[in-house]
């Protein structure tokens, strides 16, 4: 498909495990996003690469946060000692990063339970 | 936060047109007005964006007043497929600005049979 996919889609984890999120975004998309999205509310950014580069982290809520995309392409959201306010939907989004559109692409989430 | 302010709900009869109101009286000159739905348990999908002519899709119709103080999303045949939560969002277009969308509740559409 050529849409952004990201797996898993649904993800239980028991307080204190460790989860990795996974995200293929769009081939060729340059611009990469990770927003959290808890029940009722609009998402709320994460994080933003630039081909491979974090140029913008200020959304992560604590260092237990982690995201990386060594190559430009796939990236994964880590999140160490999952605490039940982790709860939510992580949607992840892609996009060519200018042109005279520039829309982002959004994957279906990965909705994320911690027990 | 968000830059914008909507209604948080709306109801619309079906095969009616739906007009979604947003106030972004702070708007920049460079920044453009986006609309994005996101259907229950989907992603957020792009609906249609401008800076200050109205523009025209095949999914619907945005309205910028002249002041780019707000404009209007217009579905202009609702169906029932249509019943998401309508976000407004005000953005410049390149990502290396280092702007991110910034979403705020939205509308929640529903449209009634």
């Amino acid at each position: 498909g050529a849409g952004v996919s990201q797996s898993p889609r649904y993800k239980v984890a028991k307080r204190g495990q460790d989860v990795a999120l996974r995200c293929d975004p769009i081939s060729g998309h340059v611009s990469l996003f990770w927003y959290q999205q808890a029940l009722g509310q609009g998402p709320e950014f994460l994080t933003y690469f630039q081909n491979e580069a974090q140029l913008d982290k200020s959304g992560l809520p604590s260092d237990r946060f982690f995201a990386e995309r060594p190559e430009g392409s796939v990236s994964t959201l880590k999140i160490q000692r999952t605490q039940q306010e982790d709860s939510a939907v992580y949607l992840c989004a892609s996009s060519p990063g200018w042109g005279s559109v520039n829309e982002q692409f959004f994957g279906p989430g990965t909705r994320l339970t911690v027990l | 936060d968000a830059k914008t302010t909507q209604p948080t709900s709306m109801d619309c009869a079906e095969g009616r047109a739906a007009n979604l109101p947003c106030n972004h009286s702070t708007i920049s000159g460079n920044e453009y007005v986006y609309w994005y739905r996101q259907i229950h348990s989907q992603g957020p999908q792009y609906i249609i964006h401008g800076l200050k002519n109205n523009e025209t899709n095949e999914m619907a119709s945005l309205i910028i007043t002249e002041d780019r103080k707000s404009s209007t999303l217009i579905l202009p045949h609702a169906t029932l497929r249509d019943t998401a939560v309508y976000y407004c969002i005000v953005r410049v277009l390149a990502d290396n600005y280092g702007q991110n969308f910034v979403f705020g509740p939205g509308t929640r559409l529903s449209v009634l049979p």
